[in-house]
């Protein structure tokens, strides 16, 4: 079974450009969050989708981030236009209904650095 | 609000000898406190996890971590550890309701030597 992919896996861009990333969740999960750790800084929860529908959005940042997951498959995170500030390494998590967070599987995540 | 503590943010020790690596939370009512390892281009991977219980709880690849109320604490063992335990090491709190909604400490980086 395929688990949660990410990609890219890095992302070199320059400020103000645009980049979008994408997780595949594992197949069959409702439940998909996004999570972000800037350099040396914990990682912070971004947002959390149940299918289609964002469930909990309270750790966006700003308007400048954009999270989709059109038919509840995969999900895109766009950032536009991005900042210095944006660098870091954004995971993709996904889980079934009901499950708890010890059955909550990771990407391996995107490292984005922004120049 | 929830918030965990790792303070150490790099760690080395030789191959063989003991780790403990230490985290601290606060969190108003019982937490649900978890431990994940990334090693180099992999994901996050669950270590073990306390939800109530034994308070020492076993997880995978020989590690193991006693949760403390009265200290707030859950700190991460192992008796004695392989050059593959080298990876980066994050403490984690969730709660009931919105239990995959984590908050993480900043992570402990574990060096190696041989």
């Amino acid at each position: 079974e395929a688990g949660v992919t990410q990609f890219p896996s890095h992302s070199v861009i320059e400020k103000g450009q645009t980049v979008t990333l994408r997780c595949d969740p594992i197949s069959g999960h409702d439940n998909l969050y996004w999570y972000r750790r800037v350099m040396g800084k914990e990682i912070k929860f971004l947002l959390h989708f149940v299918k289609e529908s964002k469930q909990d959005e309270s750790g966006m940042p700003n308007n400048r981030f954009l999270a989709e997951r059109t038919g509840g498959t995969y999900s895109t995170l766009k950032v536009q236009p991005a900042e210095l500030e944006d660098s870091g390494v954004y995971f993709c998590a996904s889980s079934q209904p009901g499950d708890g967070p010890e059955k909550l599987f990771f990407g391996s995540g995107t490292q984005l650095s922004v120049l | 609000a929830q918030s965990v503590t790792q303070p150490d943010i790099h760690i080395t020790v030789s191959e063989g000898a003991s780790l403990e690596l230490r985290c601290n939370y606060s969190y108003g009512a019982t937490p649900y406190l978890f431990w994940y390892v990334q090693s180099p281009g992999q994901g996050l991977q669950l270590l073990l996890k306390y939800f109530s219980g034994d308070t020492l709880v076993q997880g995978i690849k020989g590690f193991e971590a006693e949760f403390k109320r009265s200290q707030s604490s859950f700190n991460l063992r192992k008796p004695s550890v392989h050059w593959s335990d080298a990876a980066e090491y994050f403490c984690a709190v969730g709660r009931t309701g919105t239990a995959s909604k984590l908050t993480f400490g900043t992570g402990t980086r574990l060096q190696v030597t041989l």
